[in-house]
């Protein structure tokens, strides 16, 4: 009964590789996110996504892409990795804006290991 | 985009007492303010929220008090216990998108 999941928990890669990270939520929320956690524990936004929009942090690089099957699965493509994309990636999802619920319900965590 | 503050970095403090976490944000149309816990090796979970239009909320042993004059926000933890020992992470939400901005931790030991 995971309300959020993400697969793989780990992941060992090699410069230059393409990865995906897949999350999937049971919730019935209609918007996810993608969060960056690096050593230093700083969580940061990457992206938020709904049926309708997609909200990309300017910070974030086009290497990244998020893909979105349908409303329950948000994945996370990476090109051509860097040593700099190792850090745990976050996967969460809430109900959208408007809605009086805000809570944000986090994945476990994919920790990208590129070397 | 938003920008949030979080003080301090680190704190420790003997069981029983009380330990106090700020935070200050820029954004003044940020009106959600959530606070999550995160244990070693864990996934961030929310322990308490406050939205704009409320000065303080309180849940058991933990409050957090909002001033949105000053642009602040505070997350008390009374009589603290070790399994309070864990990252605190403090958060400012514009409506857009519903984007969370997360302050940079506060990691708590609770010392027995």
């Amino acid at each position: 009964d995971t309300a959020v999941s993400q697969t793989p928990k780990y992941l060992v890669t090699q410069m230059g590789n393409d990865k995906s990270i897949k999350c999937e939520q049971n919730l019935g929320h209609d918007t996810m996110y993608w969060y960056k956690q690096d050593s230093k524990k700083f969580l940061k936004i990457m992206f938020s996504y709904n049926n309708k929009e997609l909200i990309i942090n300017e910070t974030v690089p086009n290497r990244f892409s998020p893909k979105s099957p349908d409303k329950a699965h948000l994945n996370l493509h990476i090109n051509s990795l860097e040593l700099g994309d190792s850090a745990v990636y976050f996967c969460a999802s809430s109900y959208p804006s408007g809605t009086g619920s805000y809570e944000q319900y986090f994945g476990p965590g994919t920790r990208l290991t590129v070397t | 985009g938003e920008n949030v503050e979080q003080h301090p970095s680190t704190l420790s403090v003997q069981e029983g007492d009380s330990a106090v976490i700020k935070c200050t944000y820029s954004d003044s149309a940020s009106n959600y303010f959530p606070w999550y816990k995160q244990e070693l090796g864990k996934r961030p979970q929310l322990i308490i929220d406050i939205r704009s239009n409320v000065g303080e909320k309180k849940d058991q042993r933990i409050a957090v008090t909002l001033n949105k004059t000053a642009k602040h926000f505070s997350l008390h933890i009374t009589e603290t216990q070790p399994e309070d020992s864990a990252v605190y992470f403090c958060a400012a939400s514009p409506v857009i998108g519903n984007q969370f901005y997360f302050g940079t931790g506060t990691s708590l030991t609770v010392i027995p």
